[in-house]
Formats: C-alpha cells, structure tokens, sequence
C-alpha cells in the first residue's frame, strides 16, 4: 500500500491551522497512524487508528479520514510543532510510512 | 519507565554481516510485537520487520528489501530483540530503531537508534 503525504513542504506561522494530508492508494481498514519527528531524535506517536490522540499528546492535534484520504490537523500550530510530520498504515504487509511533511516557520 | 535502548551499529563492508540488539526495559518484551524501522541519512522512515508477540508465535514479518538477509529475533530470559543483518548492502545504511507496536495498531515507543553504515 503507497501512503503520498501532501505537501511535502509546509511553512506556517505560529497560531496557524496546519493540515497535512495522506492519501492511501488503497484502504487501510483505519490502521493508520501520524508520527512527528524533531532533528536528531525518534519520531514520536501522534494519533493511531486514524483519530485516536495518544496519550499526553495536545488536543490541538486531530485526525480524521473521507475514503482513503487521511488527514492531521493541528489547530493552533505551537513553536514545539515544526517537525517533520509521518503517517504510517499498519493494516497489512509490507507496513508503508508516508514520505514526510515538513513543518517550517514562515 | 518504558524504554528501549539500541545497540551494535557501526561500520561495516559491503557483504558483511551485523547483529543489532534493543534492550528493553519496563513492559515484558514477550507481549508485544515489534518492529524494526530503519531511516537512511536524509531519508524518511522505512519498515524492515517485525516478530508478532506470543498470542502470535511470535512469528515474523519483513519488507521485501531485506527479506531472506535479515532476521528478527528473541531473548526471552533478557528481554532483548535482535535484528540480524547478512549480506549487507550500501543502501542498508540507516539509523536502525526498534519500535514496541501494542496490539500491532502503533508504534509507541522507539529506541534513540543505533547507526549502520555499509561501505568498503
């Protein structure tokens, strides 16, 4: 299963709305999940099953799904959130991550 | 605390063989599946493989790059995964992590990683 994650470059400001897209090119059965991953250090789990918030997470982030297409929304972008976002399914084999977004400062 | 810790990276010539070893600490490793996902300097993230947990025999999983060179595996008694890597290749190079997977849904703990590099 290919994952395409849109865009793959992204510059916004602190306070914006950030949405990060994953399109799978076929379904996933809600066995998906979005990592953030900061220079130098492991990603780190964000939502899994599509739209459940791991523990200690911020509620700013969410996650949600119309067909195949995956969608991480952050509503308030925080100084703490310019990483490189990843989405992963781990319906069926070989597991696939999407090729990366990355979250810059405008 | 769950903790994962990697270890046994390094330089390594192309055709060679290395044993990456995950010591992990507070979860009993048995009940869990676990992954393997390696990064290419630069790169994104790639899955290599899997061992399911002991519901599931603890049988394996891997991407079709690495598979029939790699071997995910077990030690009980210490609580260690391994990732034994034959025949390796320069495009094996790559920040190794391993990843507890609960209820293979996601992946949440990872190792700092440890680094393999294949070159002559």
């Amino acid at each position: 299963i290919q994952l395409t994650q849109s865009p793959s470059f992204l510059s916004a400001s602190v306070g914006d709305r950030v949405t990060i897209t994953c399109r799978a090119s076929q379904g996933v059965d809600g066995y998906l999940a979005w990592y953030h991953q900061k220079p130098g250090k492991a990603p780190k789990l964000l939502i899994y099953s599509t739209s459940t918030l791991q523990t200690g997470v911020p509620s700013r982030f969410s996650g949600s799904v119309s067909g195949t297409e995956f969608t991480l929304t952050i509503s308030s972008l925080q100084p703490e959130d310019f990483a490189t976002y990843y989405c992963q399914q781990l319906n069926s084999y070989p597991l696939t991550f999407g090729g990366g977004t990355k979250v810059e400062i405008k | 605390e769950v903790q994962l810790v990697e270890s046994g990276g390094g330089l390594v010539q192309p055709g060679g063989s290395l044993r990456l070893s995950c010591a992990a600490s507070g979860f009993i490793l048995r009940d869990y599946y676990m992954d393997w996902v390696r990064q290419a300097p630069g790169k994104g993230l790639e899955w290599v493989g899997r061992t399911r947990d002991r519901t599931g025999s603890y049988t394996t999983e891997y991407a079709a790059s690495v598979k029939g060179r790699f071997t995910v595996s077990r030690d009980y008694s210490e609580n260690l995964l391994y990732l034994h890597m034959n025949s390796l290749q320069t495009e094996d190079t790559a920040l190794y992590f391993c990843v507890r997977v609960p209820d293979s849904t996601r992946a949440d703990c990872w190792g700092q990683g440890t680094l393999v590099t294949v070159s002559s």
